[in-house]
């Protein structure tokens, strides 16, 4: 099946420790992104890549970092840096720009 | 300019009835508007999307209007069914090819009462 993959669901981890969040594809689609969803504030836009190799801030960037070393992933890092790192995070894949965003779905990160 | 308002925050509709949700938009480049359903603990789903040069579209129960003048467009749902109960986004971007940025409005939790 086609699809996008994050891993894991839940994920829990103490203050000061970095993070890493797994998103994988299969589409084909050259665009990959992450967004964070916090109760009341719709999707904000984290980070995105554009093609292999390359990526680019969003929004709220700051305490979040990310690499493309492959089509089919890209691994959000929430560092130690993020002030509040609750959330559940979402990573989404398209063809290319302007169009449609197709969702994976989610990874709940508890941070104590 | 960049932002894109949508309401009602929450809705609560009988089984049967009509959902109407509004968004409106101030970047005229905007020539793409999708939009979302997302239950609860999964990722939004893309529900029907369309473009300015029409008016609506239909999709089964799912119509959208779009009112290019004001700037606003809606989704409704028809005959709403306990299963339609979601929270619904709509968002809006520019389809030209280096813009890769959708611009979501904060949602809508829409209950189906049966």
């Amino acid at each position: 099946d086609g699809g996008i993959t994050q891993s894991p669901k839940y994920l829990f981890r103490k203050e000061g420790q970095n993070v890493t969040l797994s998103c994988e594809q299969n589409l084909n689609h050259d665009a990959m992104y992450w967004y964070r969803q916090d109760p009341g504030q719709g999707l904000r836009l984290i980070y995105y890549s554009q093609i292999v190799n390359d990526f680019q801030k969003g929004d709220i960037a700051e305490g979040y970092s990310v690499s493309r070393e492959k089509k089919e992933s890209f691994p959000l890092t929430v560092t130690s840096a993020q002030k509040n790192p609750t959330a559940f995070y979402l990573c989404a894949s398209s063809i290319g720009g302007g169009g449609e965003q197709y969702f994976g779905p989610g990874t709940r990160l508890t941070v104590t | 300019q960049q932002q894109v308002k949508q309401s009602p925050q929450s809705l609560i509709v009988q089984k049967g009835g009509i959902s109407i949700i509004n968004c409106a938009y101030e970047n005229t480049a905007f020539d793409y508007f999708p939009w979302y359903q997302q239950f609860p603990g999964k990722g939004p789903a893309l529900l029907i999307a369309i473009r300015p040069d029409v008016s609506e579209k239909k999709e089964g129960r799912f119509t959208i209007s779009f009112n290019k003048s004001a700037k606003q467009f809606s989704l409704h749902i028809m005959d709403s069914q306990p299963g339609d109960s979601a929270t619904y986004f709509c968002a809006a971007t520019s389809s030209g090819g280096s813009n890769y940025k959708l611009t979501f409005g904060k949602g809508t939790l829409l209950t189906v009462n049966p």
